[in-house]
């Protein structure tokens, strides 16, 4: 059953670095998003990705975040000074698009810590 | 956006049936229920949607009163494994919409 991966599993970094999180969407997905869950809080929604830019996002997606589809597999989510406050697990999801529902499917997360 | 409320906790036992209830006082009409589970450590997967009345897959059941302002889950005869959160989520439906996910309701299944 085709799935969505994500690299790392989990990432440490430090505080004012930069880094990528990396998703492979299922291949006959058209919509692409990113989530964040803080360790004990609900899932929030980042950013949806479609037709090569970005569809929605949310006031936590301020300009210290950016998406790109580097090539025709890969969805990245890059932070570039990433602070304390930016330590989650990240969790990307694909949608192949209908309009009948969109069932997203999310990736197993990557844990990212900053310290 | 329709808020949803739900329990924040349910426990239960193997081979117990697990009911649980969302409520969603304003949903709107071209809005449909959907439920996720997250298990530890795992992204959220779907588990069932509905507009009305009852849907059943090979999970779970989804009961929709006439009225609409709430939704049940039932999960049949959990087991170990079904131990989760599990989101109640409303929204029309279309392609592209970001979920927005609650707290949840973190169902606990002891042997």
């Amino acid at each position: 059953e085709p799935e969505v991966t994500q690299t790392p599993s989990h990432q440490v970094t430090q505080m004012g670095q930069e880094v990528i999180l990396r998703c492979v969407p299922i291949s006959n997905h058209l919509y692409f998003y990113w989530y964040r869950q803080i360790l004990g809080q609900k899932v929030e929604f980042l950013v949806s990705f479609y037709n090569n830019e970005i569809s929605e996002k949310s006031e936590i997606f301020d300009d210290q975040f950016s998406v790109e589809r580097p090539d025709g597999s890969n969805f990245t989510l890059k932070i570039r000074s990433t602070k304390l406050e930016d330590s989650a697990m990240y969790f990307c999801a694909s949608s192949m698009g209908l309009v009948s529902y969109d069932e997203q499917f999310f990736g197993p997360g990557t844990r990212l810590t900053v310290l | 956006l329709a808020k949803t409320t739900q329990p924040i906790s349910m426990d239960s036992y193997e081979g117990q049936e697990v009911n649980i209830t969302c409520s969603h006082n304003n949903i709107a009409t071209n809005d449909y229920i959907t439920w996720y589970q997250q298990f530890p450590s795992q992204g959220p997967r779907f588990i069932i949607q509905g507009y009305k009345t009852k849907v059943t897959n090979e999970v779970a059941s989804l009961f929709i009163p006439a009225d609409r302002k709430s939704s049940t889950l039932s999960l049949p005869r959990v087991s170990l494994s079904d131990t989760a959160v599990y989101y109640c989520l409303v929204g029309p439906k279309a392609a592209g919409n970001k979920l927005t996910f609650g707290g949840g309701t973190r169902v606990l299944v002891k042997p």
